[in-house]
């Protein structure tokens, strides 16, 4: 296993248009972050999957975001109706679960450009 | 509010000397401390990690030492090479969750 996958690498989208990016974690790794990056910020945290449960969603995530993990390995991250400020980097990580286990492993991301 | 802050955004260092980026935290219940270095166009790598436990942990060229009383963390890289030019984020780990809490991070420009 090369590492954590992101597919596309890029997307450019029309405001108002839906958007859906794929994520392929390391194939052991039974957790799986979603986060969002902006110019000049560090990552911040949307979502998390333990296998294909979702567990945690930050309030960043507004009902126009939906992301799913439903065989608990690839997960996806939906944007609908996207507006001009959901322009950012979007990264997906995993990590295997357990104590002492907290290092995340982040794959390239998906750059957003919503016009 | 920001939970964890790296407050220089740049740093400029000489080939073979020390770089020591700094980060602070202000949440004492965090007890589980990383690293991650960025290059453009790539997700962040994951570089050197510390537990509350511990005061310093070392991994090759890279040592990094935590100050609870303070809400400290550093990074010292000795010595610097040009390879080592990238973002630098701190970040601090949820245990139940796992998910990571990132500063703004400080870019590391190493000069040949």
């Amino acid at each position: 296993d090369t590492g954590v996958s992101q597919d596309p690498r890029h997307k450019i989208t029309k405001r108002g248009q839906n958007v859906t990016f794929r994520c392929d974690p390391i194939s052991e790794h039974n957790r799986l972050y979603w986060y969002r990056q902006t110019l000049g910020q560090g990552p911040e945290f949307l979502t998390y999957f333990q296998n294909e449960a979702q567990l945690e969603k930050s309030r960043l995530l507004s009902d126009r975001f939906s992301a799913e993990r439903p065989k608990g390995s690839f997960s996806t991250l939906e944007i609908q109706r996207t507006e001009q400020g959901d322009s950012a980097m979007y990264l997906c990580a995993s990590s295997p679960a357990g104590m002492g286990l907290l290092e995340q492993y982040f794959g390239p991301g998906t750059r957003l450009t919503v016009t | 509010d920001q939970q964890v802050k790296q407050n220089s955004p740049s740093l400029s260092v000489q080939e073979g000397r020390i770089s020591i980026l700094n980060c602070d935290y202000t949440n004492s219940m965090f007890d589980y401390f990383l690293w991650y270095k960025k290059y453009p166009a790539e997700g962040p790598t994951f570089l050197i990690s510390i537990s509350s436990i511990k005061d310093k942990n070392e991994d090759g060229r890279f040592t990094v030492f935590l100050n609870k009383s303070a809400k400290h963390l550093s990074l010292h890289i000795v010595p610097s090479q040009p390879g080592d030019s990238a973002v630098y984020f701190c970040a601090a780990s949820d245990r139940n969750t796992g998910k990571l809490i990132f500063g703004q991070g400080t870019t590391l420009q190493v000069k040949p």
